[in-house]
């Protein structure tokens, strides 16, 4: 258990729809990077928030926003959903702002039909 | 941008040693790490390096030359729970973010 906690373990919900997905980090940790991972793609990095802030941007959507409250979870959220952005979503947290060392909560797996 | 190259799958026999290399193209390098991942499950973090050299922890090690943009995870006395992927990952000096790559899948058969 890594300490890191995410929101709803599974989701599936239709195309044109909209989802949250909730993180919490682990005690201390400041900074939140949310991560996709589909079949065909990988791991890839979408954004990263430090201590309430944007700190760095991956290869997000448009369709999709973030951000990372005063008590330090973030919320992913996802709009006009397509049957593509179907995929593995991680949350992972570190203690700065830096990635030296990230620790990744179970996921949340999102089916669009 | 970066590029990041690691072979798609590899196989080996418990309780034998195994190599899994990683090259990797970056504009501006701030470490290298390796996390270990079983299917359907979230990525574990294994080692990170950003000198130099090889970096050893228990059965692991890992190693880094950034002249040659190349590293390995060695993996020793394989065990048939080291069955996962393995994936390389690069920081770079701007965003700092991870960049992975598409993971190398290893089977340990008996």
């Amino acid at each position: 258990d890594s300490g890191v906690t995410q929101t709803p373990k599974h989701l599936i919900t239709a195309t044109g729809q909209r989802v949250t997905l909730r993180c919490s980090p682990r005690s201390g940790d400041l900074s939140v990077y949310w991560y996709q991972q589909s079949l065909d793609q990988g791991l890839q990095f979408l954004i990263q928030y430090y201590n309430g802030e944007e700190r760095a941007k991956g290869n997000i959507l448009e369709r999709f926003s973030a951000q990372q409250f005063p008590d330090l979870h973030s919320e992913l959220n996802l709009s006009s959903l397509e049957l593509g952005d179907s995929a593995l979503y991680f949350c992972a947290s570190s203690a700065s702002a830096y990635s030296y060392e990230q620790y990744f909560g179970p996921g949340t797996r999102l089916t669009v039909t | 941008g970066q590029n990041i190259d690691q072979p798609t799958e590899m196989t080996a026999t418990e309780g034998a040693i195994v190599q899994i290399n990683c090259t990797y193209q970056t504009s501006g390098f701030n470490g290298l790490f390796w996390y270990q991942q079983h299917a359907g499950e979230a990525p574990t973090f294994l080692s990170y390096n950003v000198l130099d050299g090889l970096e050893e922890k228990g059965r692991f090690s890992s190693f880094l030359s950034r002249s040659k943009g190349y590293s390995y995870l060695l993996l020793k006395e394989l065990q048939m729970k080291d069955s996962a992927s393995y994936l390389c990952a690069v920081s770079d000096t701007g965003r700092r973010a991870l960049t992975f790559g598409s993971g190398t899948r290893l089977q340990v058969q008996p």
